[in-house]
């Protein structure tokens, strides 16, 4: 599948700061999903958007469907220093396939 | 959520040999499974798609003799690396969703090192 557009690429962010990355794609996706890759670990499915505008929580995450269904964010609230680690957005077209993007390193300063 | 199992979790093998991985669906069946390579503070890249029952579908520039796939099962997916090169080392992931169209959940990957 293709790379979709990430960014930021990296962060560094103080602790209790919000966080806010976005994928970007030039097709349409049906599924939008992010996850948190730990180092040696398999990716970790944070939020899942189905819909168009679908706008959904888990907890201090928070993720959107963007309208044109070519693009998502992920927000992190108050972020905390387990919050560390890579987040990569994927996309699900009719295929079944996911395409993701490069990812981004976010890192918590205590 | 649903749970993928993926084993081993590490493997080291001598240039030559083959090395098998396997990846299990361990609460629910998939006919399809994936499986991903990802080098060092890079992206997954998808190598081929899994089908139970018949022959997996690979990406491009992937060899197939090279990554042999079977899904004899609808719970379980092997990836085997036929003589594995130094430059076959690097990190495999496989997926697998409950339907199609929902989210896809991961195995904890392996690590393979070849020497």
């Amino acid at each position: 599948g293709q790379q979709l557009n990430q960014s930021p690429q990296s962060m560094f962010i103080q602790e209790g700061e919000d966080v806010s990355m976005n994928c970007t794609s030039s097709s349409i996706f049906n599924t939008w999903l992010w996850y948190k890759q730990d180092p040696g670990e398999g990716p970790v499915l944070l939020i899942a958007l189905y819909k168009a505008g679908e706008l959904t929580s888990n907890g201090r995450l928070t993720a959107q469907f963007g309208i044109t269904r070519k693009d998502s964010f992920l927000n992190i609230s108050a972020s905390i220093p387990s919050d560390v680690g890579i987040y990569f957005c994927a996309g699900k077209s009719n295929d079944y396939k996911l395409s993701f993007g490069a990812g981004t390193t976010v890192t918590v300063r205590a | 959520g649903a749970v993928v199992s993926q084993h081993p979790s590490w493997v080291i093998c001598k240039s030559g040999t083959s090395v098998k991985i396997e990846c299990r669906s361990l609460d629910f069946q998939a006919t399809t499974m994936f499986w991903y390579r990802q080098f060092p503070k890079q992206s997954l890249m998808l190598m081929a798609t899994s089908n139970e029952g018949s022959k997996a579908t690979y990406e491009q520039g992937v060899e197939k003799d090279k990554f042999l796939i079977n899904h004899a099962s609808l719970t379980l997916s092997t990836l085997t690396v036929t003589s594995a090169h130094p430059e076959d080392s690097s990190f495999y992931i496989c997926s697998a969703s409950p339907g199609d169209i929902t989210e896809a959940f991961f195995g904890q990957g392996t690590r393979l090192t070849v020497v």
